[in-house]
């Protein structure tokens, strides 16, 4: 059974720093590409980043280029999310999934807040 | 980016309706879409990939249809358990992007 559990989420304050991390088991996590994806009350799921089975690819949306950073450590099964220049819409829940060119399987999710 | 447009935003049924829930895309995405179900404080599930096929587990009372810029999600006698939000998502272009949610309540 595919299991994913983000860690990480805390309340920031704009400008500020965090790096998530998603810990997956019960699949070949090596085999499979793996998304970041963020959700809002007001914006709905956002997908956010994407990177291939062994890291050497990886995609971003428009609104985290430059300012977020995916990457994975396959032999810890586990993946990250470095965020940096933290704002106030990036306030959201963070999911990591697990899938193809989409993400399939998910997390629980954990909550990023950006507040002064 | 491709808009996903999914109708209603919300609906109220009984259990052992028939509902169908829309989501239209701004391009032809072929059949790149995703159907999920996400209940309240979880994360969403997939039901439907392929825009017709069932995710394993998935019971047969969920249909997916359509290809192109149309696509439909039909549940078939809801049960309790289906009262939840449903989302589309596409898979034919980067960035991903999601229908904004159907909430399914109770009647």
């Amino acid at each position: 059974e595919v299991q994913l559990v983000e860690s990480g989420g805390e309340l920031v304050q704009p400008g500020g720093s965090l790096r998530l991390s998603c810990a997956a088991s019960g699949f070949p996590f090596s085999s499979y590409w793996m998304h970041w994806v963020r959700q809002t009350p007001g914006k709905g799921l956002v997908w956010v980043s994407r990177i291939k089975p062994d890291g050497s690819s990886t995609t971003y949306a428009d609104s985290v280029k430059g300012r977020f950073t995916i990457s994975r450590d396959n032999t810890e099964n586990t993946l990250y999310l470095q965020m940096n220049s933290l704002r106030g819409d990036d306030t959201a829940v963070y999911y990591c999934a697990a899938g193809g060119d989409s993400p399939d399987h998910w997390g629980q999710g954990t909550l990023v807040t950006v507040s002064s | 980016d491709i808009q996903m447009t999914q109708s209603p935003s919300s609906l109220s049924a009984s259990v052992g309706d028939r509902v169908t829930i829309t989501c239209q895309a701004s391009r032809d995405i072929n059949t790149f879409l995703n159907w999920f179900q996400q209940k309240p404080g979880k994360a969403p599930t997939l039901l439907i990939y392929a825009a017709s096929k069932l995710e394993t587990g998935v019971p047969s009372r969920f249909r997916g249809g359509g290809s192109g810029t149309d696509f439909t999600l039909s549940i078939n006698s809801l049960q309790p358990e289906d009262f939840a939000t449903y989302f589309c998502q596409q898979y034919d272009n980067f960035p991903l992007t999601f229908g904004g949610g159907t909430k399914v309540e109770i009647k």
